[in-house]
């Protein structure tokens, strides 16, 4: 039972190249989430997703795009990296909001 | 803004002892609140979840809820090396999405 999974592990981008991270989860859970974890900031949402087809935005959406492509993967896009994207994105599923959330193992981004 | 706090710390214990961690919320309507750990370099993990005030008890850990006070706290009774992490506090706030503490960070000294 593979729980989340995200892709790429690692990755360094130069300022204005673009990616996607991806992110899948088996557990048939309904909503999905993308988090960034930077030093001394903790864990800020940055867009979400309650059910297949939906999406919206958390605290700091400014600079990302998601796509919740079917009930399993739930992609976040950079579409011109900047150097303040240098962080820990975390991919999180979630059944209902009683069971809290389980992660994935993370991305680290660098941007240079 | 709907906030979740916690001391950042670090936390030191000697192995043994009782760690207690803190977190405080400012959302009165919160309903559901979540323990998760985290080692250095991973991902968190949930440890606890508590919805009703009062006591949870899971083996060494006891999640205690005060929703007049607006606190949630974790004890780690006979505290080992092992639970040497980052603790984060989350609170739902009646949808479906969780706020996060900034964390404690937590020493157990052999």
């Amino acid at each position: 039972n593979a729980g989340v999974t995200q892709t790429p592990k690692f990755q360094v981008l130069k300022t204005g190249q673009s990616m996607t991270l991806q992110c899948a989860q088996d557990m048939n859970h309904n909503s999905m989430y993308w988090y960034r974890q930077d030093p001394g900031m903790g864990l800020r949402l940055i867009y979400y997703s309650a059910s297949e087809g939906t999406t919206d935005k958390g605290e700091v959406p400014n600079g990302y795009n998601v796509s919740r492509l079917n009930k399993r993967e739930f992609s976040l896009r950079l579409e011109s990296a900047a150097p303040s994207q240098t962080s820990v994105y975390f991919c999180a599923s979630s059944r209902d909001r009683e069971k809290g959330y389980t992660f994935g193992s993370g991305t680290r981004l660098t941007v240079v | 803004q709907k906030e979740v706090e916690q001391n950042s710390g670090p936390l030191s214990v000697p192995e043994g002892a009782i760690a207690s961690l803190n977190c405080t919320y400012s959302d009165r309507g919160s309903q559901s609140f979540f323990w998760y750990r985290q080692y250095s370099g991973k991902s968190p993990e949930l440890i606890m979840f508590i919805y009703s005030n009062g006591d949870k008890e899971d083996g060494r850990f006891t999640a205690q809820l005060n929703k007049a006070s607006q606190y949630v706290s974790l004890l780690i009774r006979d505290s080992q090396p092992s639970d040497s992490a980052t603790y984060l506090c989350a609170v739902n706030l009646g949808s479906e999405k969780l706020v996060f503490g900034k964390g404690t960070k937590l020493t157990v000294n052999p």
